[in-house]
């Protein structure tokens, strides 16, 4: 499969917990982006990182990009009830964006 | 700023019936277009983008079909739905590229819309 796989599928923590979800890939990247969706809404970019970036924060976020193992991970920390959605990750090629499949994050008040 | 508008934000279908599902943006101009879908629990599946008018290129082979009739407007289709293409469908843009994909810079996307055929 050409898609990011997104690991834990589902992941269920505590406010004020970190949450770390992770994906990994099968060929070569220029960017790894990661998206946010809320239930029922459209996806909301949240960080681009590309092939010679090694780390990137946003506020609470702080992605990761290995590419000699092929894979990133996205960290939100100090999480919020309203942190609750899917995130997906989507590696930008020299094609289009493919998406994984998300990992779904409920976080617990 | 931008903003990217969707509708109709839901719509149930019967099998058989036409669809035109419309998408327009504002606040920028020559963008790239694309339109996705998403089945219940999965993820985007990219079915049409476009890196002008009149420049529609296909991913997926099935029954559906995109036009761009205007810079800022995308126009998903179908002649006859089928029960398959229910599903909740996605539009988004990003800054333009040329003739390249759109893989190089992030894609805002609008709210969508729940299709369901039955």
């Amino acid at each position: 499969s050409q898609q990011g796989e997104e690991d834990p599928q589902a992941l269920s923590i505590q406010e004020g917990e970190n949450a770390t979800m992770n994906c990994s890939y099968k060929t070569s990247i220029n960017n790894l982006q990661w998206y946010r969706q809320n239930s029922g809404r459209g996806l909301v970019h949240l960080i681009l990182i590309r092939s010679n970036e090694r780390e990137k924060h946003s506020g609470r976020l702080r992605v990761t990009l290995d590419t000699s193992k092929k894979s990133s991970s996205l960290l939100i920390t100090a999480s919020r009830a309203a942190d609750t959605a899917s995130y997906f990750c989507a590696r930008g090629s020299q094609g289009n964006l493919i998406f994984g499949k998300g990992t779904k994050l409920s976080v617990k008040p | 700023s931008q903003t990217i508008h969707q509708w109709p934000a839901t719509l149930v279908q019967p099998v058989g019936s036409p669809l035109s599902l419309e998408c327009t943006v504002e606040g920028t101009s020559n963008p790239n277009l694309y339109w996705y879908r998403q089945a219940a629990g999965r993820g985007l599946q990219l079915l049409f983008y476009s890196v002008g008018i009149g420049q529609i290129s296909s991913e997926v082979p099935q029954n559906l079909s995109a036009s761009r009739p205007q810079d800022r407007q995308f126009i998903l289709s179908s002649k006859k739905l089928l029960l398959s293409d229910s599903g909740f469908y996605l539009c988004a843009w990003s800054v333009w590229t040329g003739v390249l994909a759109g893989s190089y810079n992030e894609q805002f996307f609008g709210p969508g819309t729940r299709l369901t055929v039955l």
